[in-house]
């Protein structure tokens, strides 16, 4: 049973460029959340994505942007990056509506912005 | 809106003794409760959860928490250390809708150190 898996693991990107993070929810999964951890942080709650819609935003700008896939697959896009921007971007999978349903995560990906 | 303090940043403990972890939080109505591991490079890996019922909690790796509303608090404990459970270990609050876990309030993290 393969669990949330996320790609690529490392990234190294110049200020102003965009990139695009993705994600594939654990097996039976149909729900997807973003985080995105700073070095010596805890996560922070950037977007959560539903039947390919953006359920729930955390206070991140409009540079953040997310889509889902029919197959609940996920990808997160940063667009003009800073070099703030710099941090573990951890893919979370839950199952809706079943009552405290667990996230489960991946093991993210390390985005540099240089 | 929801907060979660991790009073300690760093702990150091001897493998073999006896660990707790602090954890405060801030939130309006019944909190759900959450303590997470990440080893070095690694995602989060769920400890243990509190919804409702017993408030003491048994989780995996020999963990378990207990929830205080008086206190706010949820501390995690282990009886006796093992150096493989060097780690950071984030507690967090979450938020529920329809949707099950809508989101994830972390606290800061404690980075845990096991000496021999």
């Amino acid at each position: 049973d393969a669990g949330v898996t996320q790609s690529p693991t490392h990234l190294i990107k110049t200020r102003g460029q965009q990139v695009t993070l993705r994600c594939s929810p654990k097996s039976g999964h149909d729900t997807v959340s973003w985080y995105q951890q700073a070095l010596g942080q805890g996560p922070q709650f950037i977007f959560q994505y539903y039947e390919e819609e953006e359920r729930q935003r955390g206070n991140f700008p409009d540079r953040f942007s997310g889509h889902q896939f029919p197959n609940y697959s996920s990808e997160l896009n940063v667009n003009a990056l800073l070099l703030g921007d710099s941090a573990l971007y951890l893919c979370a999978s839950s199952l809706v509506d079943r009552a405290n349903s667990p996230l489960h995560f991946g093991n993210g990906t390390r985005l540099t912005v240089t | 809106a929801q907060s979660v303090t991790q009073p300690d940043i760093h702990i150091t403990v001897s493998e073999g003794a006896s660990l707790e972890l602090r954890c405060n939080y801030s939130y309006g109505a019944t909190p759900y409760l959450f303590w997470y591991v990440q080893s070095p490079g690694q995602g989060l890996q769920l400890l243990l959860k509190y919804f409702s019922g017993d408030t003491l909690v048994q989780g995996i790796k020999g963990f378990e928490a207990e929830f205080k509303r008086s206190q706010s608090s949820f501390n995690l404990r282990k009886p006796s250390v093992h150096w493989s459970d060097a780690a950071e270990y984030f507690c967090a609050v979450g938020t529920i809708s329809n949707f099950g876990n809508e989101k994830l309030t972390f606290g800061t993290g404690t980075r845990l150190t096991i000496i021999p």
